[in-house]
């Protein structure tokens, strides 16, 4: 099985900071990654498929990078909207077997 | 507007049954592969299931092998998780959500979970 590992499991940052998520996959996955947001009490939301590619209406203040088992999920300027939880999900598997991240929690500072 | 309305949580016993269900609509539910993604209170999200759009592939999490069934309904665009022999480690909010292709690079296609329901909450508690 492949296992996703995520740091930090949380931040805190300011407003207008850059911040940077990794995500590690035990094996090589291609760019079999996305990246979702969560925040309290509401479902995932897709932000970033195929390791670099935002998805429509995400604020290009997001981007995706990585390849094979290294992975970043970078926010430029963070805005008070961002502050949710972050989750990386493999889908490389055949068949198709996904798994998530931890997430990663970003908190105001 | 796609929508997901997921139904059928509540609360059972250790060993017990529940059958959960998603009601599809803005979207040609029978194109789609459809999942179940759950989280347990205040931890992450965990994949439970997939089915392919007729029904005839289904894949499950190590966990819930044996237990849960998948399933669709796609004259009445509906997807539902059967789940038996329920532990309390089955405690957690469930999800359905739509398998989206988003591009294609030769037989390499990139797959992301673009469409979530709001979840429904299944507590396993004696």
């Amino acid at each position: 099985d492949i296992q996703m590992t995520q740091s930090p499991t949380s931040l805190s940052a300011s407003v207008g900071d850059r911040v940077t998520i990794t995500c590690r996959a035990s094996q090589s996955i291609s760019v079999h990654l996305n990246w979702y947001q969560q925040k309290p009490g509401t479902a995932p939301n897709l932000l970033i498929y195929a390791a670099s590619t935002l998805q429509s209406g995400v604020p290009s203040r997001f981007s995706g990078s990585g390849s094979g088992t290294d992975f970043t999920l970078t926010i430029s300027s963070l805005q008070p909207e961002d502050f949710a939880t972050y989750y990386c999900q493999q889908n490389y598997n055949t068949p198709p077997e996904w798994t998530f991240g931890q997430g990663t929690k970003v908190e105001i500072k | 507007e796609v929508q997901l309305v997921e139904s059928g949580g509540g609360l059972v016993q250790p060993g017990g049954s529940l059958r959960l269900s998603c009601a599809a609509s803005g979207f040609t539910f029978s194109s789609y592969w459809m999942t179940w993604v759950r989280q347990a209170p205040g931890k992450g999200l965990e994949w439970v299931a997939n089915i392919r759009q007729d029904g005839s592939e289904k894949f499950f999490v190590d966990s819930v092998k044996g237990r849960f069934t998948i399933s669709r309904d796609n004259a009445r665009n509906s997807l539902s998780l059967q789940m038996n022999s329920l532990r309390a480690e089955d405690t957690a909010l469930y999800y359905c959500a739509r398998v989206w292709v988003g591009h294609c690079s030769g037989n390499d296609c990139y797959r992301a979970l673009d469409f979530w329901g709001q979840g429904t909450m299944v507590t396993v508690s004696s």
